[in-house]
């Protein structure tokens, strides 16, 4: 059974520092995995996708990471700012491509 | 492209009552999935749709869940019943299918469901 845990589950930080947010899955076999950001209230609004047979993706201040065979990804948020502040979720999909398997996700908070 | 919207967006009910949620998925999305998530918890897995077909199904969804999709389009989900325990954030996720493709998911703004 797929597992997602992310580290650490808070972090706070003062506006401008780079930072890196820890995703690890116990089963390598997987279709994809996608990075989310959620506003406390809100859905889910995707950040980047990295394809199985992918190493990184990027969009803007964002990048994010990919190992297969040791089930990580990272997240690296460059510049941070109080706009960043939000929790930070990540899902991996299984090969069927049905379901993502979600962590607990890491709640970000960035200080002016 | 307007989105994948949700309705409603927050719904309070007494404890025994049934509720029904509906969600439209992006235009031409035809895989569709529902997810649950409480408090300080990641999204769990409930259910998946390939156009009106439902193909999957958690072992959260229970006999008292139902959801259906009837010609491919919008979706509803029900609780029949409503136990305390199901007060959560219901969210509901679309993705298109093309071969070989992403199966990005893009996801509705949820409805917040309170049992009292």
């Amino acid at each position: 059974k797929q597992e997602v845990t992310q580290i650490p589950a808070a972090l706070s930080v003062p506006e401008g520092e780079n930072l890196v947010l820890n995703c690890s899955f116990t089963d390598s076999a997987i279709y994809n995995l996608q990075w989310f950001r959620q506003d406390p209230g809100k859905g889910l609004t995707s950040l980047l996708l990295i394809q199985s047979s992918q190493r990184e993706q990027t969009s803007g201040r964002l990048n994010a990471s990919l190992d297969k065979s040791s089930g990580r990804s990272t997240l690296y948020i460059a510049a941070s700012q109080p706009g960043d502040s939000a929790t930070y979720l990540c899902a991996a999909l299984n090969q069927a491509g049905t379901a993502l398997i979600f962590g607990k996700g890491t709640t970000l908070s960035v200080s002016s | 492209d307007t989105g994948v919207s949700q309705d409603p967006r927050h719904k309070i009910t007494k404890r025994g009552q049934n509720v029904t949620f509906r969600c439209d998925p992006i235009s031409e999305h035809n895989r569709l999935y529902w997810y649950r998530q409480t408090l300080g918890q990641g999204p769990e897995f409930l259910t998946y749709f390939q156009n009106e077909a439902q193909l999957e199904k958690s072992r959260l969804l229970s006999d008292r869940f139902s959801a259906e999709r009837p010609k491919g389009s919008f979706s509803t989900l029900e609780i029949q019943r409503t136990e305390q325990g199901d007060s959560a954030m219901y969210l509901c996720a679309s993705s298109p299918w093309t071969s070989g493709g992403s199966y990005e998911q893009y996801f509705g703004p949820g409805t917040r469901l309170t049992v009292t």
